[in-house]
């Protein structure tokens, strides 16, 4: 149980261009999903958590206007890199856990696996 | 900004040792520290969340130890076998307003046959 699906896994596209990822859970209802990227070489990095219904939380430096997130059911959120440049290329990856807040903290989070994104 | 630290960054071990590496975190306002396993192309895969001191946890020949007092947690393969080969993340809560993970780099095992 408690698989989350990402697609695309690999999109390449051109600057200016919007590019939007999907990220489902299949078997639970996702309360709260997040969303990571990763540089080479760097670490994970939270970029932002979405609630169903509720606007995103951004973290500090990560563009809302620039990173649009929706999760408008408790299956699917997603994630719209809007005008793309070289420097979005990256590896994003979602997650999704079942508990709302800060108390979930102590929940799984089921990680999906990933997209590759290389603006051009 | 939580700091998490894994080391190392990079393990070589012969099928058949029993290997162990490091997690640290700072120890104050500790919360829950998560373990995964992430195998190139594929999903990380949860394997332990670990949130009391002297927790000690356990999933077939992998196990994990936390120490919140000093910050680390430990996790133990015994036996290695080629498929433990993967990248082995740790992360802690961020806290603050927050409510996700802080990772650290990873420490990538490689098993030799």
């Amino acid at each position: 149980g408690a698989v989350v699906s990402q697609h695309p896994s690999w999109v390449i596209c051109k600057s200016g261009t919007s590019v939007k990822i999907e990220c489902r859970s299949l078997d639970f209802q996702a309360t709260t999903m997040f969303w990571y990227r990763q540089f080479p070489k760097q670490s994970l990095m939270l970029m932002a958590t979405s609630n169903e219904g509720s606007k995103a939380t951004y973290e500090q430096g990560v563009e809302k206007d620039k990173f649009l997130i929706n999760h408008a059911s408790l299956t699917l959120s997603t994630l719209t890199v809007t005008s793309a440049h070289p420097e979005d290329s990256s590896f994003y990856i979602c997650s999704a856990r079942a508990f709302l807040g800060t108390s979930g903290s102590r929940e799984t989070q089921y990680f999906g696996p990933g997209t590759r994104l290389l603006v051009l | 900004i939580l700091n998490v630290e894994q080391s190392p960054q990079s393990l070589h071990v012969q099928e058949g040792d029993s290997t162990n590496f490091t997690c640290s975190f700072p120890s104050s306002n500790f919360y829950a520290l998560h373990w995964y396993r992430w195998e190139t192309a594929k999903s990380p895969e949860a394997l332990f969340v670990m949130t009391l001191n002297g927790d000690e946890k356990k999933k077939g020949r992998i196990s994990a130890t936390l120490n919140t007092k000093e910050g680390y947690s430990y996790l133990y393969i015994k036996g290695s076998q080629p498929e433990d080969s993967a990248t082995y993340l740790c992360a802690s809560y961020s806290g603050g307003g927050a409510d996700g993970l802080t990772f650290g780099k990873g420490t990538h095992l490689i098993i030799q046959p």
